[in-house]
């Protein structure tokens, strides 16, 4: 397996533009992670998914953030309209059984937004 | 707010010596784990220890856990400067599958 895959690895777009970031876990793993990293704020959990449904998504910060899980094998975290605070580290991470195994991250898309 | 917290914030030491590295958490759990980050990568899973263990080693780290003190150290021994990394813990509460990071601490190894 190629691991978590993330894209884009960079974005870069300007306040108000709708932002889609895409995460694919690894097969078979049944429990999906976002996060968002910052200097100030450390690692956000934001919403985690059990078999695709979201079961936690107090983690996220406002109504223009939302995530999906349409299937097993994707998932998306859109932010609409953005704005230059959401600037972050985004990654998303999967693991088989939730926070009693090891989580496997993706390498993380950088979002800049100006 | 997160449950686990690092001490200290950064560390640094000269290659060989030992590393340690502790972390408090809030609410009792299932599961601790070590997760260390290279600069500009995502996290890698160092160690797992459960909450009805006391001790892990796995190589140079060893971990410790102290469910009456909600706290766990990880020790890194004879360190090499490729160990320069943030070292985050992180933990699943009781009856949670939610995996909640610390605030890391950042360890420089000077060659």
């Amino acid at each position: 397996d190629a691991g978590v895959i993330q894209s884009p690895r960079h974005e870069v777009t300007e306040m108000g533009q709708e932002v889609t970031l895409r995460c694919k876990p690894i097969s078979g793993h049944d429990y999906l992670f976002w996060y968002r990293q910052t200097m100030m704020r450390g690692l956000e959990l934001l919403i985690y998914f059990n078999n695709n449904v979201p079961i936690d998504d107090s983690g996220m910060p406002e109504d223009r953030f939302s995530a999906k899980m349409p299937n097993a094998s994707f998932s998306t975290l859109k932010i609409q309209p953005s704005e230059p605070r959401d600037s972050a580290v985004y990654f998303c991470a999967s693991s088989s059984q939730g926070g009693s195994t090891e989580a496997f991250f993706g390498q993380g898309t950088r979002l800049t937004v100006v | 707010s997160q449950q686990g917290e690092e001490d200290p914030q950064a560390l640094s030491i000269q290659e060989g010596e030992n590393a340690t590295m502790n972390c408090s958490y809030k609410t009792s759990i299932n599961n601790l784990q070590w997760y260390r980050q290279n600069s500009g990568r995502g996290l890698v899973h160092l160690i797992l220890i459960r909450s009805n263990e006391r001790e892990k080693h796995s190589g140079r780290l060893r971990v410790t856990l102290d469910t009456s003190k909600k706290s766990s150290s990880l020790l890194i021994t004879a360190s090499r400067a490729a160990d320069t990394a943030s070292y985050f813990c992180a933990t699943d509460a009781l009856n949670d599958y939610k995996l909640s990071f610390g605030a890391g601490t950042t360890v420089t190894v000077r060659a």
